[in-house]
C-alpha cells in the first residue's frame, strides 16, 4: 500500500514569489493534515480536513496561506508571498478517523528554502 | 492550550545501553500518547502509543510508561542499535469530552547509539 505523497520534496524560492504543495493521502483516509515544521522543532498543525472540509484552521496564517482539498482526497498548501521566515519542511499527515482516533501516517515532507 | 516539554534534547549512548526519553503535558484532559521516530529526510513515524486507561504499554525493545497524576510519560528503548539513531517526538492529545483536538508536539530528542 502506498504511503503519504508529497511533491515537491525540495523548493528552492526568492522572497515575495508564491508556492505550491501538493499531498495524496493513504487511499480510504478522510482525514489530512498539514503541519510545519521547523529545524529542531517538533511538527505544528497548519489545518485539518475531514473530507472537503476545513475543520480546524485556527492556526493557518490567513493572510498568506490558503489550502484546499476539493474532492476530499489530494489536498495542496499554498503561500503568496512567501517570506524568509517561511523556511522550513511541511509534513503532510492522514489518518482514517477523525482527530479523536486513528494513528497519523506522515509523508517525507517538503523541504522550503526561502532566499 | 496543551503544552508539551521534551528531555533530553540530545541522547547519546552505546550500543546495547538503554535510553529514557522524558515528557511532560500541562492539559489534565490529555488521554492519547503517541511516540514518533524521524529519520532524516523523512517524516514521522509512529513507533508505540499509550492511552490514559493503561499505564505502561511494551513492544519488543520498546515501552512507554505514563504517570497521569504527575502528568509524565517517558518512552524506553533497551538494547540499542545503531539503527535507533533518529529524533524522537512525543505527543499528547486531549481526549472526546474536551472536543477532540489534534496532536500537541514535543521539540524533539536527537538519540545518537554509537557502535
Amino acid at each position: 500500500e502506498a504511503g503519504v505523497v508529497q511533491s515537491p520534496r525540495y523548493k528552492i524560492i526568492e522572497k515575495k514569489q508564491p508556492v505550491a504543495f501538493w499531498c495524496n493521502p493513504i487511499s480510504g483516509h478522510n482525514t489530512l493534515y498539514w503541519y510545519l515544521q521547523n529545524l529542531g522543532q517538533g511538527p505544528e498543525l497548519l489545518i485539518r480536513y475531514e473530507n472537503e472540509e476545513a475543520v480546524d484552521d485556527s492556526q493557518l496564517p490567513k493572510d498568506r496561506f490558503s489550502a484546499e482539498r476539493l474532492k476530499g482526497v489530494d489536498s495542496t498548501l499554498k503561500i503568496q508571498p512567501a517570506e524568509l521566515g517561511d523556511s522550513a519542511v511541511y509534513l503532510c499527515a492522514s489518518s482514517l478517523a477523525g482527530a479523536g482516533g486513528g494513528e497519523q501516517f506522515f509523508g517525507p515532507g517538503t523541504r522550503l528554502t526561502v532566499l | 492550550g496543551e503544552n508539551v516539554e521534551q528531555h533530553p534534547s540530545t541522547l547519546s549512548v552505546q550500543e546495547g545501553d538503554s535510553a529514557v526519553i522524558k515528557c511532560t503535558y500541562s492539559d489534565s484532559a490529555s488521554n492519547y500518547f503517541p511516540w514518533y521516530k524521524q529519520e532524516l529526510g523523512k517524516g514521522p513515524q509512529l513507533i508505540i502509543d499509550i492511552r490514559s486507561n493503561v499505564g505502561e504499554k511494551k513492544d519488543q525493545r520498546i515501552a512507554v510508561t505514563l504517570n497521569k497524576t504527575a502528568k509524565h510519560f517517558s518512552l524506553h528503548i533497551t538494547e540499542t542499535q545503531p539503527e535507533d539513531s533518529a529524533v524522537y517526538f512525543c505527543a499528547a492529545r486531549p481526549g472526546p469530552n474536551s472536543g477532540y483536538s489534534t496532536l500537541t508536539f514535543g521539540k524533539g530528542t536527537m538519540l545518537l547509539v554509537s557502535p
